[in-house]
């Protein structure tokens, strides 16, 4: 059984730059949530994906986009990146968008906006 | 307005004794509490949960209790070890949208 994996695994860009980082999802797990965690904070919840469905969302600006495709796999977009982008990209996969599903996260993605 | 608080950024203790990690929050719609463990470089890890309908939930070395009247959870680590050093993540589930709403982290140092 394969783990969450994210790539890349660093990334730097600059200000106004476009930006899309992806991950694969647990083997049997059809629901996929994205975190960003700034230097020192917990993991803020961007968005979820449940059967290629936007199941909910954090208070991120529309410039923060997702996509999950038919094998569960999953894309975030970041558009127009700001310095405050900055941050660690998690991505967390789980059995279904539920009470007491217990999410399992990726390595994450560094981001780095000059 | 921070709805899961780790209110203490760092502890250390000494192998072999007892850590206590401890998380306050403010949501009485929480009803599902998780901890996550963070190694450097890596995404955290999944250690422990506990629902609502329980005060108490252990596994192993490792034992969560939840007081729901104080709005109030603490992690448990007995005996410590050098290997359980990193930062610990409480996180609580909405049960209206299902989001995860994690705290601030606790950076964990256990003393060989």
């Amino acid at each position: 059984e394969t783990g969450v994996t994210q790539s890349p695994t660093h990334l730097i860009k600059t200000r106004g730059q476009q930006v899309t980082l992806r991950c694969s999802s647990q083997s049997g797990h059809n629901t996929v949530s994205w975190y960003q965690q700034a230097l020192g904070q917990g993991p803020q919840f961007i968005f979820q994906y449940y059967r290629e469905e936007e199941n909910g969302r954090g208070n991120f600006p529309p410039r923060f986009s997702g996509l999950q495709f038919p094998n569960y796999s999953s894309e975030l977009n970041v558009n127009a990146l700001e310095l405050d982008d900055s941050a660690l990209y998690l991505c967390a996969s789980s059995e279904v968008a539920g009470e007491g599903d217990t999410q399992y996260f990726g390595p994450g993605t560094r981001l780095t906006v000059l | 307005d921070q709805q899961v608080k780790q209110n203490s950024p760092s502890l250390s203790v000494q192998e072999g004794r007892i850590s206590i990690l401890n998380c306050d929050y403010t949501n009485s719609m929480f009803d599902y509490f998780l901890w996550y463990k963070k190694y450097p470089a890596e995404g955290p890890t999944f250690l422990i949960s506990i629902s609502s309908i329980k005060d108490k939930n252990e596994d192993g070395r490792f034992t969560v209790f939840l007081n729901k009247s104080a709005k109030h959870l603490s992690l448990h680590i007995v005996p410590s070890q050098p290997g359980d050093s990193a930062v610990y993540f409480c996180a609580a589930i909405d049960s209206g949208t299902y989001k995860y709403i994690f705290g601030t982290g606790t950076r964990l140092k256990v003393l060989a």
